[in-house]
């Protein structure tokens, strides 16, 4: 079955501590997104990826790092230095200017 | 970053009642306007890409139409039943294979 995934699908960090969140696609997709979400909020873009190895910053990227290095990947630390982690983040894939598929996403608690 | 609007912010209707949802985008430099459904507990999925002028696009009882030259965009549900309760976005992308910019939604809650 093609599809997106997450994981892990319920995240705990303690203050001060980066934290990696997995995005994987089997779809064949060139582009990837970080979205975030809080309550009240639409999606906010955090991180887009075109092509591997490429990735550009979205509306909110202080305090994430991201990396392209496969096709299928993409996967988003969520840093010491981003100051509310607390939020339920959303992966997504697309053909390029297509519509976006998106994965079931983490909901990231700080404690 | 993109202004994007939608309204009403929610929506309670009654089962049976037909309803629509406005999204306002900036119309210069338009490229396309996704509408997305984000059911509770699940992933948000698409419902349209529309990108021409005038355009009218429809699925079972929704249906989506678009004016690129006011910068608006109707979401039609006709004859709402519950399954139909979620949250609708749209999204226009800032131009060709960009990102997009997600209002914050309408939540729709439709009673039995």
């Amino acid at each position: 079955d093609g599809g997106i995934t997450q994981s892990p699908k319920y995240l705990f960090r303690k203050e001060g501590q980066n934290v990696t969140l997995s995005c994987e696609q089997n779809l064949n997709h060139d582009a990837m997104y970080w979205y975030r979400q809080d309550p009240g909020q639409g999606l906010r873009l955090i991180y887009y990826s075109q092509i591997v190895n490429d990735f550009q910053k979205g509306d909110i990227a202080e305090g994430y790092s991201v990396s392209r290095e496969k096709k299928e990947s993409f996967p988003l630390t969520v840093t010491s230095a981003q100051k509310n982690p607390t939020a339920f983040y959303l992966c997504a894939s697309s053909i390029s200017g297509r519509e976006q598929f998106f994965g079931p996403g983490t909901r990231l608690t700080v404690l | 970053i993109l202004n994007v609007e939608q309204s009403p912010q929610s929506l309670h209707v009654q089962e049976g009642d037909s309803t629509n949802f406005t999204c306002s985008f900036p119309s210069s430099n338009f490229y396309a306007l996704h509408w997305y459904r984000w059911e509770t507990a699940k992933s948000p999925e698409a419902l349209f890409v529309m990108t021409l002028n005038g355009d009218e696009k429809k699925k079972g009882r929704i249906s989506a139409t678009l004016n690129t030259k006011e910068g608006y965009s109707y979401l039609y549900i006709k004859g709402s039943q519950p399954e139909d309760s979620a949250t609708y976005l749209c999204a226009p992308p800032g131009g060709a294979n960009s990102k997009l910019t997600f209002g914050k939604g309408i939540t729709l809650s439709v009673r039995p």
